[in-house]
């Protein structure tokens, strides 16, 4: 079975300071890695996806992830982070050619101080 | 403008009333699904559908159902809702698989 592992609930960064949120997933294969964004009150957005290829993915609102298949982690970065950025994260996991669920992590919340 | 909608947004009931949230999308998408999310949780996937044809169980389908008799629309359905069916209420769709998936505003349940 897979899972989802972000090990930070809160995480509180400075404005214009670097951002790392990680995220360790379990599965048997190589599966498909997401990170989705949820901002206070609003459902979720997709912020970048890795499938194959290139282990460096490149998303919106200036996110990029690393994939690590050594390490199984899928670890979301921003070099300099805004006050918008404050939000709930979420990283998941989908299953390649099999089932049909997803796997979502419990969540990091990003705290911004300005 | 492609979304998912869901209605209500809010939704206050009692114990045992029957009630069905709404959900359509309008990106001609083939898989939708229903999640939930709970503090501490993260997002739990109760029913999917690959498509018209295709419905199945998500993680946590226990006091739920759902219906998709045509592509746009996949209703969640409480028939006896209980105090723990509280919680914020997500549908989503994506085109093929629960990839990159669009998410709904979300409803949020309270049931006393």
């Amino acid at each position: 079975a897979q899972s989802v592992t972000q090990p930070d609930i809160h995480i509180t960064v400075s404005e214009g300071a670097s951002l790392e949120l990680r995220c360790n997933y379990s599965y048997g294969a190589t599966p498909y890695l997401f990170w989705y964004v949820q901002s206070p009150g609003q459902g979720l957005q997709l912020l970048l996806k890795y499938f194959s290829g290139d282990t460096l993915v490149q998303g919106i609102k200036g996110f990029e992830a690393e994939f690590k298949r050594s390490q199984s982690s899928f670890n979301l970065r921003k070099p300099s982070v805004h006050w918008s950025d404050a939000a709930e994260y979420f990283c998941a996991v989908g299953a390649r050619g099999g089932s049909y669920i997803p796997t979502f992590g419990r969540g990091t919340s990003l705290i911004v101080h300005p | 403008e492609a979304q998912v909608t869901q209605n209500p947004r809010y939704l206050i009931t009692v114990t045992g009333k029957k009630l069905t949230v709404t959900c359509s999308q309008n990106m001609n998408h083939e898989y939708m699904s229903w999640y939930r999310q709970d503090p501490g949780l993260g997002l739990r996937q109760i029913y999917y559908s690959m498509n018209v044809e295709v419905t199945d169980k998500g993680d946590v389908p226990e006091g739920y159902k759902v219906s998709r008799k045509e592509k746009r629309n996949f209703p969640l359905i409480l028939e006896s809702p209980s105090p723990n069916q509280t919680s914020l209420y997500f549908c989503a769709s994506s085109l093929r698989g629960p990839y990159e998936q669009y998410f709904g505003p979300g409803t949020r349940l309270t049931v006393t």
